[in-house]
Parts: structure tokens; sequence; C-alpha cells
């Protein structure tokens, strides 16, 4: 299986930051790498797949880069509602796998 | 508007069975490859089932394979787990979500917990 590695496993920032998060992959998996927000108690949102490409609806402060085994979702500058627990997964192969998460807290 | 509705998560003693039931609505259901996802406090999201659009392909995590069937009802709208021998490892929120495209998932359940205990 491939491995997803998430840094940091929790961030402190303040509403304007800009915030970079990143994911390893164990093995390249080209650009097969979504990003997921998840707020306490909700499923997680969609933000970013195929590495790079914003989902609909979701903020243009949010965006994500990378291919191969390295990625990162960057928040250009941080909104009150962008307080939540981010996780990456890679849609390469089976089975797909997440990240452990990354918290992302005042 | 996209909706996955997920339904019979509940109490289970340890090696019983459960079936949970995901119902979508707001998309032509027949089109979409589906999957199970879920979610431990401990463990973090996890993926446990995907089903092709029409059931042709199937995958399942190893850590439920021979005890987890995953189908569909594209007449119904219906998405299904049937789960058997549980563990309490097993104990997590299920959740039902739509493929997009390749493995990530666009639309997600509001999740049934599942809880594995004697």
């Amino acid at each position: 299986d491939i491995q997803m590695t998430q840094s940091p496993s929790s961030v402190s920032a303040s509403v304007g930051d800009r915030v970079t998060i990143t994911c390893r992959a164990s093995q390249g998996i080209s650009n097969w790498l979504a990003w997921y927000q998840q707020k306490p108690g909700k499923a997680p949102k969609l933000l970013i797949y195929s590495a790079s490409s914003l989902q609909s609806g979701v903020p243009s402060r949010f965006s994500g880069s990378g291919s191969g085994t390295d990625f990162t979702l960057t928040i250009s500058s941080l909104q009150p509602e962008d307080f939540a627990t981010y996780y990456c997964q890679q849609a390469n192969s089976f089975p797909p796998t997440f990240g452990q998460g990354t918290r992302l807290e005042i | 508007e996209v909706q996955l509705v997920e339904s019979g998560g509940g109490l289970v003693k340890p090696g019983g069975s459960l079936r949970l039931s995901c119902a979508a609505s707001g998309f032509t259901f027949s089109n979409y490859n589906m999957n199970w996802v879920r979610q431990t406090p401990g463990k973090g999201l996890e993926w446990v089932s995907s089903i092709s659009s029409s059931s042709s392909y199937i995958y399942y995590a190893d850590s439920v394979k021979g005890r987890f069937t995953i189908s569909r009802d594209n007449a119904k709208l219906s998405l299904y787990l049937q789960m058997h021998s549980l563990r309490a490892e097993d104990t997590a929120v299920y959740y039902c979500a739509r493929n997009q495209v390749e493995m990530e998932s666009d639309y997600w359940g509001q999740g049934t917990l599942v809880t594995v205990s004697s």
C-alpha cells in the first residue's frame, strides 16, 4: 500500500496568514492526489483533485501543487471558516490511502 | 442537489452482522462508481470498499476482505455494505461517497456510526 505522510500534524495560525501543508507519498503517484477539508462532526469536503485542480465552488485562496511524491496545499489568506482538519488522499492505485490529517487551529 | 444518506448503523456485538444502506439522489446514480470510507478517532480516514457503476469491479481493503460485501441497486438508487464477523476495530463512522473521476470522492453522506462492543 502507498503510505501518505502529512506535515505538520497540527499548525496554529491567524486570520489572514498564509499556510502550507505538505503531503508525501511513499512512492510516485504522478498527480493523483486529492485534498479534503473536514470540520468537526461533518463529512470531508473535496477541495483539490489531480493535485492542483480546484473543485467547483471552492474559494480560490486554496491551491495545490506537486507531482510524484511531494505535494502541498496552500491557503493564501486564512479565513475564520478555514480552521479545520485537512487530509490528503492518493488516487493513483488501490487501496486509496489517506494522510493522517493536519489540524489547522487558531 | 446531490444527496447521499446513510442508514443502518448501530450497536452490535463482536461477531455480529450489520447492513448499511446509502440512498442517493440528485444525480444519475448508475453513472458513478461509489465508495465506503470509515473514520475512527484513532486511525483517521480509511477507505473500505469501492464498486463500479455497473458492479463489474469491486475492491476491498484487506482489513475487511472476506467479511464485508459491497453492492448496489441502480434501480433503487442505493448502495449497500453488508458487514459480517464484526470486530471492535470496525467501530467507526461509515460514509458513503461518490467517485468523481479517479478515486477522489466529491460528495459524501453524513455518515452512520457503527459500534462493535459487548
